[in-house]
């Protein structure tokens, strides 16, 4: 089965410590995206790549890292600069990167700050 | 800029009620719209989309119009379901440059239908 999957579901991270959230396509996808969801908030973008090797901020960047070496693969680090990381985080993926393009979305990973 | 602005929930509904969840934008140039919707603890489904003015989306039941001359792409069903319990979200996919592709999303509105 085609699809998107996000590990883990849930991740929980100690103060002053990076995490790294995992987000693998076979769908043969040339763009890739993050997403983080708060309550009551609407899906803000984290980062972008629209090709392997390439990779744009989006509205809310700051704390966050990302890699694309794999056109499959787009991992999310959460760094302890990243001061209120709590959070639904979610990975999508298109086609390529259109106004058309359809985003196709993973399950999600819950991030929760012990 | 670009934006999307959507009616604020939670929206309660009857079993076979009708549902408007209205949804406004603002947008450089001819971007598409979509509506997704997200079930509890997962990610987002596409319910239906639209790429230029005038189309009509639809799938389950669920209609929305892409209308220029009032930025509008309100979300429409004849006649809920408790299934069709779930948060709607309206987007935006903008249209030129670095950010071709991205997409903008409202706020999200929670609908619970009552049996």
């Amino acid at each position: 089965d085609g699809g998107i999957t996000q590990s883990p579901k849930y991740l929980f991270r100690k103060e002053g410590q990076n995490v790294t959230l995992s987000c693998e396509q076979n769908l043969n996808h040339d763009a890739m995206y993050w997403y983080r969801q708060d309550p009551g908030q609407g899906l803000r973008l984290i980062y972008y790549s629209q090709i392997v090797n390439d990779f744009q901020k989006g509205d809310i960047a700051e704390g966050y890292s990302v890699s694309r070496e794999k056109k499959e693969s787009f991992p999310l680090t959460v760094t302890s600069a990243q001061k209120n990381p709590t959070a639904f985080y979610l990975c999508a993926s298109s086609i390529l990167a259109g106004v058309t393009e359809t985003q196709y979305f993973g399950p999600g990973t819950r991030l929760l700050v012990l | 800029g670009n934006s999307v602005t959507q009616m604020e929930g939670p929206v309660t509904l009857s079993e076979e009620a009708f549902l408007t969840i209205n949804c406004t934008y603002t947008a450089t140039g001819y971007p598409s719209l979509f509506w997704y919707v997200q079930y509890p603890g997962e990610g987002l489904q596409l319910l239906l989309k639209a790429t230029k003015a005038d189309d009509k989306g639809s799938n389950k039941g669920f209609e929305a119009t892409y209308r220029k001359e009032t930025t509008s792409f309100h979300l429409e069903k004849g006649s809920v379901q408790v299934s069709d319990s779930a948060v709607y979200f309206c987007a935006l996919s903008a249209d030129r440059g670095s950010t071709l592709g991205r997409l903008y999303f409202g706020r999200g509105t929670q609908l619970t239908v009552w049996p």
